[in-house]
This record gives structure tokens, sequence and C-alpha cells, in this order.
């Protein structure tokens, strides 16, 4: 079966802290995607970033960086320097095929305070 | 502003009656996914419609039906509603695949209120 696992339900930190957001996954299957989406205040979810389960490369972007270990089966999202805009709340999903077809699981979801 | 629309974004009814949800997906995208999100459940992915047919199911109640038509657009139909259907409601597109390994994008959602 596949399942996305977000411990942390809550994180709260102080602006300018570094902040990581764990992302433990199961599936079966060899080819799947893992992705991450932020969900602010407005309610809208927003793409961050997706990746493929034969590029275990991590990246960065700006403040953002994600770590994938295929080992572990984690792929986990870090702030660097926190900001009050960052408070959101913060999916990890994983895509892959499922009975029924492709789907999208999506886990619980970390909602991360940033304090001024 | 992904590009996706959704109408309405509230909707308050009772018990028993049925919705339609609308969606528009972005230009271009042919997947349309809807998701139903709940305090208790969390994100739930309930259906997939890739250029008018149905691709991929979640866990849909026999009581909701969705369609996506000619011009893309997609329907979510709620029907005999209970209180229990009380969320926000997603609707997302994708592009030219029709898996859900594209990223997807997001309206800003519609919040069903059952009475």
């Amino acid at each position: 079966a596949q399942k996305v696992t977000q411990a942390q339900t809550e994180i709260s930190v102080v602006e300018k802290e570094d902040v990581t957001l764990d992302c433990v996954y199961e599936t079966r299957d060899t080819t799947y995607y893992l992705f991450w989406y932020k969900q602010p205040p407005s309610g809208e979810l927003v793409f961050l970033i997706r990746r493929n389960s034969f590029d275990e490369q991590n990246e960065i972007s700006g403040r953002y960086s994600w770590n994938f270990q295929k080992s572990t089966s984690s792929f986990n999202f870090t702030i660097t320097a926190s900001q009050v805009v960052d408070s959101a709340v913060y999916f990890c999903a994983l895509s892959g095929a499922l009975p029924g077809g492709f789907k999208t699981i999506f886990g619980a979801g970390t909602r991360l305070f940033v304090k001024a | 502003d992904s590009g996706v629309t959704q109408t309405p974004k509230h909707l308050i009814t009772a018990t028993g009656q049925r919705v339609t949800l609308r969606c528009s997906p972005r230009s271009g995208d042919l997947s349309v996914y809807w998701y139903q999100q709940s305090l208790d459940q969390g994100l739930q992915f309930l259906i997939q419609y890739y250029n008018g047919e149905e691709r991929a199911k979640g866990n849909i109640l026999e009581r909701f039906s969705a369609q996506q038509f000619p011009d893309l657009h997609s329907e979510l139909n709620l029907s005999s509603l209970e209180l229990g259907d009380s969320a926000l409601y997603f609707c997302a597109s994708s592009g030219t695949s029709d898996t859900s390994y594209n990223e997807q994008f997001f309206g800003p959602g519609t919040r069903l209120t059952v009475l």
C-alpha cells in the first residue's frame, strides 16, 4: 500500500530559524513521484517541487531545500532563515499506480508557525 | 493565481440536498482532479478525468459523481448530502499526461457547509 507520513503535526519557530519538515513514504512501486505543496492561510494549495524516484539529487531553491533519500524512504523539506510569510500548512504527496489508476496520496500536513 | 477557477466559493445547504461544484482547468490542461479536504480526513483524492474520460478513482462516495465536458470544464455533483460532507472541495488540473505524475495546479476551493 502507498502511504505518506508527516509525523510533525505543528511546528513553531521564530523568524530566521531554520526548520525541517519530515516526510516518510511507503510504496512498492519502483516508479513514483514525490511532491511538496504549500497551503497558506488563504487556502489555495501551491506546488513547490516534484521529484521522481530515479533522481535522488537534492535540490535547493532560494531558502528552500529538499533532501530525498530512497534508503530511508524520506523526502524532507528544509526552510532556511524562515520568515513569517512561510507560515502555512505544508503537504508531502506521493503519486503512483494504485488500484483504480494513478493517484496522488497526500500526507496529513505539517502546520508551520513562524513568529516575528 | 493558478489559473484554475472554481465556483461557487461558498455553498451552504441542508441535509438531503444536491449541489453541483464547477471547475475550469488551466488553459491547455487536459486532466482535472477533485479532492476533498476535511479536518478529520485530511486531503483525499476523489476522482480524475482526462480529456473527458474518467482516469482514476479514489475514495469517492456513490452519492458523488463527476464529469468532464468537451470544453474540459468539470463538475462534481454531491447528492443526498449529509453533515459529514461539509468540507473544502478542491479542483486541480495538470498538463497533457493522463497520469498524476505531473504537478497539479489547484483552484481556490469551494467550501461546502451542510446544515
